[in-house]
C-alpha cells in the first residue's frame, strides 16, 4: 500500500510570490491534515480537512489556505510568502478524522529568499 | 492552553543501550501518540496510545492519563534509532499538539 505522497520535495520561491503544495492520502483514507515545521516553533497545526470540508483550523493567517478533492487528494496555498514561511510543510492522513492513527508524508521543504 | 514537555531534550547512547524518554502533559486528553522523526524528516508513527502499555518490538509505550503522563522505552537501541522522538496529545479531529521532542543520538 502506498504511503502518504507530497510534491514537490524542495521548493524555493521569492518574497511575495505564491505557493501551491499537494498531498495524496493512503488510499482509503478521507482525513488529511497539514502541518508546518520550523526550527523555532516546532511542529503546528495548519488545518483538517475530510470529506472535501474543513474541520479543524490552527492558528495561522488568511494567507494559508487549503482544500480538499472528492479523491481525498488535498492542496494548501501559500500566498504573498514572507521569509518566515520558509518550514517543512507536512501532510498526514487517516482512515477518519479523529482517533486514528496519523501517517505522515515524507514533508515538502519550502525556502523563500 | 495545553503544554507537552518532553524529558530529556537531548539524550546520548551507546549501542546497546536502554532509555526511557518521558512525555508530560497538562491537561485532560482524549489520544495520545508518538512518532519518531528520522534525519531525512520523516515522521513515523509509533504508537496510538492514550492509555495503557502496548509493545512493538524493541520499544514500548505507556500512558498513565490520569497522571498525565507518557513514557516511551527503547530497548538494545540501534543507530538508526537515532533522531527526534515526538509525543503529541490530540486537541481535535486531527488536530495535534506536539511536544519540543527528545533528539536521540546512538552511537556504535
Amino acid at each position: 500500500k502506498a504511503g502518504v505522497t507530497q510534491t514537490p520535495r524542495y521548493l524555493i520561491k521569492t518574497r511575495g510570490q505564491q505557493v501551491t503544495l499537494s498531498c495524496s492520502p493512503i488510499s482509503g483514507h478521507r482525513s488529511v491534515s497539514w502541518y508546518q515545521q520550523t526550527p523555532g516553533q516546532g511542529l503546528q497545526f495548519l488545518f483538517e480537512y475530510f470529506s472535501e470540508t474543513q474541520r479543524n483550523k490552527g492558528n495561522f493567517p488568511g494567507r494559508f489556505s487549503g482544500r480538499q478533492f472528492s479523491n481525498s487528494r488535498s492542496e494548501m496555498n501559500v500566498s504573498t510568502l514572507e521569509l518566515g514561511d520558509s518550514a517543512l510543510y507536512l501532510c498526514a492522513s487517516s482512515v477518519d478524522s479523529t482517533n486514528e492513527k496519523l501517517f505522515f508524508g515524507s514533508g515538502t521543504q519550502l525556502s523563500v529568499l | 492552553g495545553i503544554q507537552v514537555e518532553q524529558s530529556p531534550p537531548d539524550l546520548i547512547l551507546q549501542e546497546g543501550a536502554n532509555s526511557t524518554l518521558r512525555c508530560n502533559f497538562s491537561d485532560s486528553v482524549n489520544n495520545l501518540q508518538w512518532f519518531h522523526q528520522n534525519p531525512w524528516g520523516q515522521l513515523i508513527n509509533l504508537f496510538y496510545i492514550p492509555s495503557g502499555t502496548k509493545q512493538n518490538g524493541r520499544l514500548s509505550a505507556t500512558t498513565v492519563a490520569t497522571e498525565r503522563y507518557s513514557l516511551l522505552y527503547i530497548s538494545s537501541s540501534q543507530t538508526t534509532d537515532s533522531g527526534v522522538y515526538f509525543c503529541a496529545v490530540e486537541l481535535g479531529a486531527n488536530n495535534l499538539f506536539f511536544g519540543t521532542g527528545t533528539r536521540l543520538t546512538v552511537i556504535p
